[in-house]
């Protein structure tokens, strides 16, 4: 099992372009989580999939969308990027949205934009 | 609104001394809380957790964590540090909306 992939693992945009961020899951769970992290905050959600078929926003998501593709695939997209989407994004997986569930990580993609 | 404190930015250690990262929670019900390691370049990987029982949670690579009501805390240990500790830690508490909320983590550093 590969766990939780993500592509690109790094990324360089000018201002203004657009891409996407892939992630995938092998281990068949229904939830799915984009995460983006900055020097001295942590961790912040962006958007989740509690299920396939559904999403929902989460704390910082100004600036995305995302799309739960099918059960195994989840991505974001950035229609026009901007520098202060520079940072370091994380997809996740989890069994059910539960808060007492595991999140299981992937490796990131380092996006900067210039 | 819940929220997770780690009071230390950087934490320097020598190979096999112990270790305490601190971690303080606010949250109006009984919590659930996590540590989350990150090795250089790599995604969070879960340590422990507590979700109720025994206040005290042992967990992968030989950490352990203490849960304190009273003080709030859940703070992790390692009686000996290894080099390979060397990396970021997050403690995170599972909101009632059901998300997780990390404290703004922990850079371990360890001297030969």
């Amino acid at each position: 099992n590969a766990g939780v992939t993500q592509t690109p693992k790094f990324q360089v945009l000018k201002t203004g372009q657009s891409m996407t961020l892939q992630c995938a899951q092998d281990m068949n769970h229904n939830s799915m989580y984009w995460y983006r992290q900055d020097p001295g905050m942590g961790l912040r959600l962006i958007y989740y999939s509690a299920s396939e078929g559904t999403t929902d926003k989460g704390e910082v998501p100004n600036g995305y969308n995302v799309s739960r593709l099918n059960k195994r695939e989840f991505s974001l997209r950035l229609e026009s990027a901007a520098p202060s989407q520079t940072s370091v994004y994380f997809c996740a997986s989890s069994e059910q949205h539960l808060f007492y569930n595991e999140q299981f990580f992937g490796p990131g993609t380092r996006l900067t934009v210039l | 609104a819940q929220s997770v404190t780690q009071p230390d930015i950087h934490i320097t250690v020598s190979e096999g001394a112990s270790l305490e990262l601190r971690c303080n929670y606010s949250y109006g019900a009984t919590p659930y809380l996590f540590w989350y390691v990150q090795s250089p370049g790599q995604g969070l990987q879960l340590l422990l957790k507590y979700f109720s029982g025994d206040t005290l949670v042992q967990g992968i690579k030989g950490f352990e964590a203490e849960f304190k009501r009273s003080q709030s805390s859940f703070n992790l240990r390692k009686p000996s540090v290894h080099w390979s500790d060397a990396a970021e830690y997050f403690c995170a508490v599972g909101s009632n909306t059901d998300k997780l909320i990390f404290g703004t983590g922990t850079r371990l550093q360890v001297f030969p």
